[in-house]
């Protein structure tokens, strides 16, 4: 089944502690991203990375590192993580050609205290 | 500055009644659009795509049209039901491909 998988679901952390959200997709795609989701405020890019060792910043990059070492893996580190960093954070991927469609995992919702 | 608004937060209809969702956009100039539905506590999950040189576009009951004179897409469902109950998000793709832009959303409550 195709599909993207995040890692964890929920998780309840403190100011400062560097926590890593995992995403690995099955399809063989290219293109990968993260949003964040907020009230009022939708989905928002974090980072998107196009292929292997290709990264770049989406519109809300700040306080947000990426890597993507192999092409299935595209993982989100907090280095540091603040309490507005609290949301409903996405991966999603594509094969990358133009017009593709994205595929979403399920969300991983961080709560920063 | 650049923005996307879809009509209204939240639209409520009635079962069999067709559900008409507006996104609006400024200063960009898309390749195409998407539409995408979400439900609570889940992933969005692709729908419809039109190109800008494409007017209009169907898949079953579902329905969009794109007008880049008027920067809007309009997005139909028909015979709505309540299990169309969900939010509906455009996404303007900013930079081939690189950049999916997101509306806040439509969140649709079809009422039996």
């Amino acid at each position: 089944e195709a599909q993207v998988t995040q890692n964890p679901r929920y998780l309840i952390t403190v100011t400062g502690k560097k926590l890593t959200v995992t995403c690995s997709q099955n399809m063989n795609h290219e293109y990968m991203s993260w949003y964040r989701q907020d009230p009022g405020l939708g989905l928002r890019q974090i980072y998107y990375s196009m292929n292997v060792e290709v990264t770049d910043k989406g519109d809300v990059p700040e306080g947000y590192k990426v890597s993507r070492k192999e092409k299935r893996n595209f993982p989100l580190i907090l280095e540091s993580p603040s309490p507005n960093q609290t949301s409903l954070y996405f991966c999603a991927s594509s094969s990358g050609q133009g017009a593709g469609e994205l595929f979403f995992g399920e969300g991983s919702r961080l709560t920063v205290l | 500055s650049q923005k996307i608004e879809q009509n209204s937060e939240a639209l409520n209809i009635q079962e069999g009644k067709t559900a008409t969702l507006t996104c609006n956009y400024t200063n960009y100039s898309p390749a195409y659009l998407q539409w995408y539905r979400q439900d609570p506590g889940r992933g969005p999950v692709f729908l419809l795509l039109i190109r800008e040189n494409e007017k209009e576009k169907r898949k079953e009951r579902l329905k969009v049209t794109f007008d880049t004179t008027l920067k809007q897409s309009l997005f139909h469902i028909t015979a709505s039901q309540p299990a169309d109950s969900a939010t509906y998000l455009c996404a303007l793709d900013n930079n081939y491909g690189q950049n999916f832009v997101f509306g806040p959303g439509t969140r649709l409550s079809v009422l039996p």
